[in-house]
């Protein structure tokens, strides 16, 4: 069975701290791994779509890079409004542009 | 351009009873997914309509069932409502089937008592 882990849970960090946030997949076939970012009660807002290996997309504070089974999610120096809940899906070869997604990381920064 | 709207933001619901919510998929969309999401987990898949037929289901029983119309909003019926079914209910447009972007509404929040 396909799945996604996330790793930590959860993450405080102190503002300008930078660190890294963690989704790993079986690897059965990638189609694509995307990341959202989701605060409570919201629906999920896009923010990157990764391919292939070796692939980096940024967005202000944010960097997400790709390897053959796992993901990055960095940020760099954030700020108090980058608490949220970071969410990774993927999509697999044999399952259309079904989301499966990990757990999600709770993160937390404090001013 | 009007993004994925949902309806109603919330609502409660005894067990037993059968519930509709309703989505509109973003401009140029034609295809919608829902994703039912309990509370501190990551969203599940439950269903895709494309062309108003079911497009591919997730590991959700009958009792959850789906429409979409011709102007691509979808409807999530959820019949004799369990105690498990409380959570948020997402809906995601794609312009696709096969698109890999997926734009997803506010969610509807549904608590069983």
């Amino acid at each position: 069975e396909d799945q996604v882990t996330q790793s930590p849970e959860a993450l405080r960090l102190q503002e300008g701290e930078s660190s890294s946030l963690n989704c790993s997949y079986t690897v059965s076939g990638l189609r694509g791994l995307f990341w959202y970012r989701q605060d409570p009660g919201k629906g999920p807002e896009f923010l990157f779509t990764l391919y292939s290996a070796g692939e980096e997309k940024e967005k202000e504070r944010l960097k997400a890079t790709l390897t053959k089974k796992e993901s990055f999610l960095h940020i760099t120096a954030p700020k108090p409004e980058d608490s949220a809940t970071y969410l990774c899906a993927v999509q697999f070869n044999n399952a259309g542009n079904m989301l499966t997604f990990g757990g999600g990381t709770r993160l937390m920064v404090k001013p | 351009e009007t993004g994925v709207t949902q309806s109603p933001t919330h609502l409660i619901k005894t067990r037993g009873q059968q519930v509709t919510l309703r989505c509109s998929s973003q401009s140029g969309h034609n295809t919608v997914s829902w994703y039912q999401q309990a509370l501190g987990q990551g969203p599940q898949f439950i269903f895709q309509y494309y062309r108003e037929e079911e497009n591919g289901r997730g590991n959700f029983p009958p009792r959850f069932s789906g429409l979409q119309f011709p102007n691509y909003s979808s409807e999530l019926n959820v019949n004799a409502l369990e105690l498990d079914d409380s959570a948020l209910y997402l809906c995601a447009s794609s312009p696709t089937p096969s698109s890999y972007e997926q734009y997803f509404g506010p969610g509807t929040r549904l608590t069983v008592t």
